[in-house]
This record gives C-alpha cells, sequence and structure tokens, in this order.
C-alpha cells in the first residue's frame, strides 16, 4: 500500500535561512507521481509542484527547489532564503498510475514558522 | 476561471441532523474525491469517483455517502452526524490518476 511520511512535525527558523522539509514514500508501483503543497494560515490547499516517477531532475522555482531521488524514495523540498510569508503546512502527496483510482495519499504535513 | 466549490464554508449543526456539503467543479474533470482534515493525520481520503454513477470507498468512508449524478457535482452527505466527525472538508477534481488536483475552498465543519 502507498504511504507518505512527514516525520518533520513543526519546524521554526528565523527570515532569510534556507529549511528543507523531508519527504519519503512508499510504492509498489513504477509509475507514480510525487506533489507538494502549501497549507497557509488562510486553510485552501495551494498547488506547488507534480513530479513523474521517471524524471529524477531536480526542480527549481525561484526560492522553491526540490530534490527528488528513487534510491532513498524521497522527494524532499527546500525553501532558501525563508520568508515570513512561507509560514505554512506543507503537505507531500503521492499518486500510483495503476491499481484503484484512489487519488492522493498525503503525508501528515510539516507546520513550518517563520519568524521575522 | 478553474475551480473547484464547496458549499457552505462552515457549518455547526447538531448530533444526528442530516446535512449535505456540495462540490461543483468547472473543469469537465472525471475524477472528484472528498477528503478531510484533522491535525496530525494530514487529508485522508473519503470517497472518490472515477465518473458519473461510479464511486468507491477511499480511507475512510464510515458514516458518509456521496452520489455523482452529474459530472460536474459530488455531494458529500452525512445522514446522522455525530461529533468524530468535526473536521476540515476538502472536495478535489482531477483529470485523472497522477494528474494535478485541484481543491475547493474547505469547509469547516463543527459537529456538537
Amino acid at each position: 500500500a502507498q504511504k507518505v511520511t512527514q516525520a518533520q512535525t513543526e519546524i521554526s527558523v528565523v527570515e532569510k535561512e534556507d529549511v528543507t522539509l523531508d519527504c519519503v514514500y512508499e510504492t509498489r508501483d513504477t509509475t507514480y507521481y510525487l506533489f507538494w503543497y502549501k497549507q497557509p494560515p488562510s486553510g485552501e490547499l495551494v498547488f506547488l509542484i507534480r513530479r513523474n516517477s521517471f524524471d529524477e531532475q531536480n526542480e527549481i522555482s525561484g526560492r522553491y527547489s526540490w530534490n527528488f531521488q528513487k534510491s532513498t524514495s524521497s522527494f524532499n523540498f527546500t525553501i532558501t532564503a525563508s520568508q515570513v510569508v512561507d509560514s505554512a503546512v506543507y503537505f507531500c502527496a503521492l499518486s500510483e498510475v495503476s491499481g484503484s483510482a484512489r487519488q492522493l495519499t498525503f503525508g501528515s504535513g510539516t507546520q513550518l514558522t517563520v519568524l521575522p | 476561471e478553474a475551480q473547484v466549490t464547496q458549499n457552505p464554508r462552515y457549518l455547526i449543526t447538531v448530533t444526528g441532523k442530516k446535512l449535505t456539503v456540495t462540490c461543483s467543479q468547472n473543469m469537465n474533470h472525471e475524477y472528484m474525491s472528498w477528503y478531510r482534515q484533522d491535525p496530525g493525520l494530514g487529508l485522508r481520503q473519503i470517497y472518490y469517483s472515477m465518473n458519473v454513477e461510479v464511486t468507491d470507498k477511499g480511507d475512510v468512508p464510515e458514516g458518509y455517502k456521496v452520489s455523482r449524478k452529474e459530472k460536474r457535482n459530488f455531494p458529500l452527505i452525512l445522514e446522522s452526524p455525530s461529533p468524530n466527525q468535526t473536521s476540515l472538508y476538502f472536495c478535489a477534481s482531477s483529470f485523472g490518476q497522477g494528474a494535478r488536483a485541484f481543491f475547493g475552498q474547505g469547509t469547516r465543519l463543527t459537529v456538537v
């Protein structure tokens, strides 16, 4: 069965520090997709990235970067030069392609607090 | 604008009083799901639907019903709500497995 683990429940950093959020997943599928979503204090879920299992290239988008490593089943998310507006809960999620169409399996989330 | 719309955003109800949370999407997506979010547990899937008249249970279906009579709508029904169903609920839609899911704004339900 698919599973996503976000071992860091809460992280607190001071503004301008870099921070990495860890995500480890389990799946038996060879084809799957990984996602990161952000949930700011207002409560909505904001899509950040989607990555398929055949593309291990790291991705950078502004201050955000993602490191996908199939060998360790990890899909970690780094925020460079963090800002107070980055304070949110961040969820990693997995979607298998074969088997039942159960859409997303989420990790338990990491609460990031960026202090001024 | 592409969106998933849930209503109501906030709801306080009493134990046993039937309620429906509506969800509608305007993207012609085939896949729709309901999730509940609880502290420390992330989002857990309640029910999902692959198309009209096709629904199936997710991880936590007990106490919930759904229906998919039209492609755009996927209401969540609590026939006899209990306090343990107090939670934040999200509806989502996507083109298919592995596709990006679009989420509604969330419905915060309190059952007293």
